[in-house]
């Protein structure tokens, strides 16, 4: 099995870029995928496919893949995009690792 | 828009075993794997393990190899966990999740997620 790894946090001030990143060798071969979660709430899938974003998901969250890492950007942060991110990776016999969280503070 | 619903909050005894189930609205059941995904009080996410139902086909997390089972009834839409020999380490929200299913990779990313069980195991 594998571990991927993520910050245990990131700040930035209400307008800037963050950006979170989670590591991997297996993520040269397996898609990475983000999910935002809200206290007291269920995870909401942010990016798939490293750089996809589902519909209802604003414009300002963005990925990008390269070589070992995975990196979820949200430009021009929000108060209200202060939550936990966890990346997570599956491989082809359907084992799935998520990342230990990324908690977002806007300052 | 395909929404998942779970089962109420569980309070069980170290030993016994719980079953929390999943049902799905609004979308085709079969074409999706389920998953189950827990998170103990302020941790990360935990991937426990999934069924596709089309194939019936399951797939455990080796952690919880031979204490969780994971099963689907395509005539109601609904999934289901059990998880036996209950600790007190197994306290946690366990959340069910519709995987997407690609033709190369297998299952892949999840959405959307159901809201949640609490599950609290205490003597």
């Amino acid at each position: 099995s594998y571990e991927l790894t993520q910050p245990p946090s990131v700040s930035v001030s209400p307008g800037q870029t963050a950006r979170i990143t989670c590591s991997a060798d297996a993520l040269t071969k397996q898609y990475g995928y983000w999910y935002q979660q809200k206290p007291g709430q269920a995870p909401v899938l942010v990016i798939f496919q490293d750089s996809e974003r589902p519909s209802g998901i604003p414009e300002r969250f963005s990925g990008f893949s390269s070589g070992t890492t995975v990196t979820l950007t949200i430009s021009g942060v929000q108060a209200e995009d202060e939550a936990d991110y966890y990346c997570q990776s599956a491989d082809s016999s359907g084992t799935v690792v998520f990342g230990g969280g990324t908690k977002l503070t806007v300052l | 828009q395909v929404q998942l619903v779970q089962s109420g909050a569980e309070v069980k005894k170290p030993g016994s075993s719980v079953k929390v189930s999943c049902k799905a609205s609004g979308g085709t059941f079969s074409s999706f794997a389920f998953s189950w995904v827990r998170q103990a009080p302020g941790q990360g996410l935990e991937w426990m393990g999934g069924i596709i139902p089309v194939f019936d086909t399951t797939n455990y997390a080796q952690k919880f190899q031979g204490r969780v089972t994971v099963t689907a009834d395509e005539s109601t839409s609904t999934a289901y966990m059990e998880l036996s020999s209950l600790k007190s380490e197994d306290t946690a929200v366990y959340y069910c999740a519709r995987g997407v299913i690609t033709v190369a990779r297998g299952v892949q990313w999840f959405d959307p997620w159901g809201q949640g069980t609490l599950v609290t195991v205490s003597s």
